[in-house]
């Protein structure tokens, strides 16, 4: 299992602030996605990034896939307590069924 | 567009009793998973589905826990014995054809368990 690591585990900020989650592995993923998750609700796809080196831009969410395709960063600028959510990265298992291999997440809380 | 349909969204059930739960995905969408999240972690793929094929289920403890997709659309999901450790949300997933890769799963609302 490619294994996906996510840090920090917890954060907690005020709104207004910024702010940066990582996704790293040892592996080479052809892709990788994000996803944020609300409580009592499934994750829900953000972005999906391709190419080594691609920065894409939603709204005031950030993504950034390593030039090597083995991490992931998510910025969020100017957090609003909408942020507050389970955010995951997922990347495609290495075997024939492309199933997501999920990380542990990174819980955001943004405070009024 | 209708989501991804699943039921019960709550269980509590005794160690060593059975459990089921169902999955209606979105329509047309050939691929179906289905993954345990524990909390604080994040899902675990238990099984995929091409159509009605198993594609996957390599992560599925097959001792205790059985899928299936009989007609290619729904699916449920067995527990039988249930042990404590299965506590978690069952989330189901679809997705147009997951064996092309790189394609978005739509998540369900999932489905709480809780053994005692």
């Amino acid at each position: 299992t490619q294994l996906l690591e996510q840090s920090p585990q917890f954060l907690s900020i005020q709104e207004g602030e910024n702010l940066t989650v990582y996704c790293n592995s040892s592996s080479v993923f052809s892709s990788l996605q994000w996803y944020r998750q609300e409580p009592g609700e499934g994750p829900v796809l953000l972005v999906t990034v391709v190419t080594g080196g691609e920065v894409k831009k939603l709204k005031r969410l950030t993504f950034q896939f390593g030039d090597a395709r083995k991490d992931s960063s998510l910025h969020i600028t100017a957090a609003q307590p909408g942020d507050t959510g389970l955010y995951l990265c997922a990347g495609p298992h290495s075997n024939s069924g492309y199933a997501l291999n999920f990380g542990k997440g990174t819980s955001l809380l943004v405070t009024p | 567009e209708a989501g991804v349909a699943q039921s019960p969204r709550y269980k509590i059930i005794e160690k060593r009793q059975s459990v089921a739960f169902w999955c209606n995905p979105i329509s047309g969408h050939a691929t179906l998973y289905w993954y345990q999240q524990i909390l604080g972690q994040g899902p675990k793929l238990l099984i995929q589905f091409q159509n009605n094929g198993v594609v996957d289920d390599s992560q599925l403890p097959k001792d205790r826990f059985s899928a299936e997709r009989l007609k290619g659309v729904d699916s449920t999901l067995k527990i039988q014995p249930a042990k404590l450790e299965d506590s978690a949300v069952y989330l189901c997933a679809s997705s147009l054809d997951g064996l092309l890769g790189t394609g978005e799963l739509f998540f369900g609302e999932g489905s709480r368990l809780t053994v005692l």
